[in-house]
């Protein structure tokens, strides 16, 4: 069964870090660029990010530019969203998800079942 | 970045009814565009991808259209199980953007 699996999500004040982990099972990880989608309460889906299959390519929304980056251990079938500077309006439900072409860049085909930051002032 | 506008923000129908649903880019995204429904409390699930195609699983009654800046979603005969948020997501450029979500909801 093809699966993610989120963790690490937290209660953190503004200007700390964070790490978000999603574990992979049931397909080649290594060969599936990987996002990040979060959900704020009661809004809609804001994506976040992008790490190629590769580890070598890295997109970002404008909101957390220059504030999270993105890195994956293949071996390990594993997925990090570092988190840095966090704002109020980083408060989520955060997903990862998988890209749905392999070697390549498309839609979302596969999704976690998130994990919860909450940034408090 | 791209923005995506859905419309209308809130479909109140009837069960058997035809639900039709918009979505604009701000810009041409080709046929690169995805459509997910997710239900209160429930991860979202990928309906449509390449503006046309159904994802795996999908039922044929969910059907999308368009290509360039106007998409549209049709569900031919709503059932219980597809009141629901959708929404639209273009994957031509970067950043990756998402439509404000349409609410379809039980008249």
């Amino acid at each position: 069964e093809v699966q993610l699996v989120e963790s690490g999500g937290d209660v953190a004040q503004s200007g700390e870090s964070l790490t978000l982990s999603c574990v992979a099972s049931g397909f080649s990880f290594h060969h599936y660029s990987m996002h990040w989608v979060r959900q704020a309460p009661g809004k809609g889906l804001e994506w976040v990010g992008l790490i190629s299959w590769d580890g070598g390519s890295t997109y970002f929304a404008d909101s957390v530019k220059g504030r999270f980056s993105l890195s994956r251990d293949n071996s390990e079938n594993s997925l990090f969203l570092h988190m840095g500077n966090l704002r109020t309006e980083d408060t989520a439900l955060y997903y990862c998800a998988r890209d749905g072409a392999a070697y390549s860049y498309s839609s979302m085909d596969v999704w976690g079942k998130g994990t919860t930051v909450t940034v408090s002032a | 970045e791209i923005v995506m506008t859905q419309s209308p923000a809130t479909l109140s129908m009837s069960p058997g009814e035809r639900a039709t649903l918009s979505c604009r880019a701000s810009q041409s995204v080709s046929s690169n565009l995805a459509w997910y429904q997710q239900k209160p409390g429930q991860t979202p699930r990928l309906l449509i991808y390449g503006a046309s195609t159904r994802a795996t699983g999908v039922p044929a009654g969910f059907s999308g259209s368009g290509s360039g800046t106007e998409f549209t979603l049709t569900i031919s005969s709503l059932q219980s199980e597809d009141f629901a948020f959708y929404y639209c997501q273009q994957y031509n450029d970067w950043p990756r953007t998402f439509g404000g979500g349409t609410k379809v909801e039980i008249k």
